[in-house]
């Protein structure tokens, strides 16, 4: 079946700009995550999603940064007033749910700022 | 704060020959460890591990887990030019949501 599909799958914007950046899941997975990688380094947690609602957003670096999943399956992370420091790859993952720890992912947006 | 090192971060090696990359972790209430293969931006899913001692193996490559000693190896034999990738291992803690804690990686380039 398909997997964890993101657009754009590039993006470049000016410095104070408003960006979307969608991802759809595995069909049927409940649990969702976005998470950041910068150059030379792992990816690194922004948000969580059981179901429709953000159960865990500890990892937003600022409120500049919103996610939403409002039908439960596609999800938007919306970053305002963009900075070049927001610069990066944004990912997405899926998973069956709670008991499963195994995340699936999406070949990410890279988001250049300039 | 949880933290997961991984070891070496990089290295170059021949065709055909064995590496052994490294993972270590400090992380609070400990459920599960995780390595993914990224090429280019998608992280691919490898291996899953929970209980130390039991290897998981699939083809060339393989992984153990040791709690006693907070640490994971990802083996990969007769190594070939497609291994190439950024090899990343995470840490899943016991807490209501799962979200992953990366090292930063090991960059593996295989050369023929």
């Amino acid at each position: 079946g398909a997997g964890v599909s993101q657009t754009p799958s590039n993006k470049v914007t000016e410095k104070g700009k408003y960006v979307e950046l969608r991802c759809d899941p595995i069909s049927g997975h409940t649990a969702l995550y976005w998470y950041r990688q910068s150059l030379g380094q792992g990816p690194e947690f922004l948000i969580y999603f059981q179901g429709t609602g953000a159960a865990d957003d500890s990892g937003l670096p600022n409120d500049r940064f919103f996610a939403v999943r409002p039908e439960g399956s596609v999800s938007t992370l919306k970053i305002q007033r963009t900075e070049r420091g927001d610069s990066a790859v944004y990912l997405c993952a899926s998973s069956a749910g709670l008991e499963s720890d195994t995340q699936y992912f999406g070949p990410g947006t890279r988001l250049t700022v300039l | 704060e949880d933290k997961v090192v991984q070891s070496p971060l990089s290295l170059v090696v021949h065709e055909g020959d064995t590496v052994t990359l490294n993972c270590s972790y400090e992380v609070t209430n400990f459920r599960s460890l995780l390595w993914y293969k990224q090429e280019k931006k998608a992280p691919t899913f490898l291996f899953m591990l929970t209980s130390s001692g039991i290897e998981k193996k699939s083809g060339r490559l393989s992984s153990i887990l040791d709690k006693k000693e907070l640490s994971s190896i990802l083996n990969i034999t007769a190594t070939q030019t497609g291994d190439s990738a950024i090899y990343l291992c995470a840490v899943v803690r016991m807490e209501y949501g799962n979200k992953l804690v990366f090292g930063a990686g090991t960059i593996l380039r295989v050369k023929s």
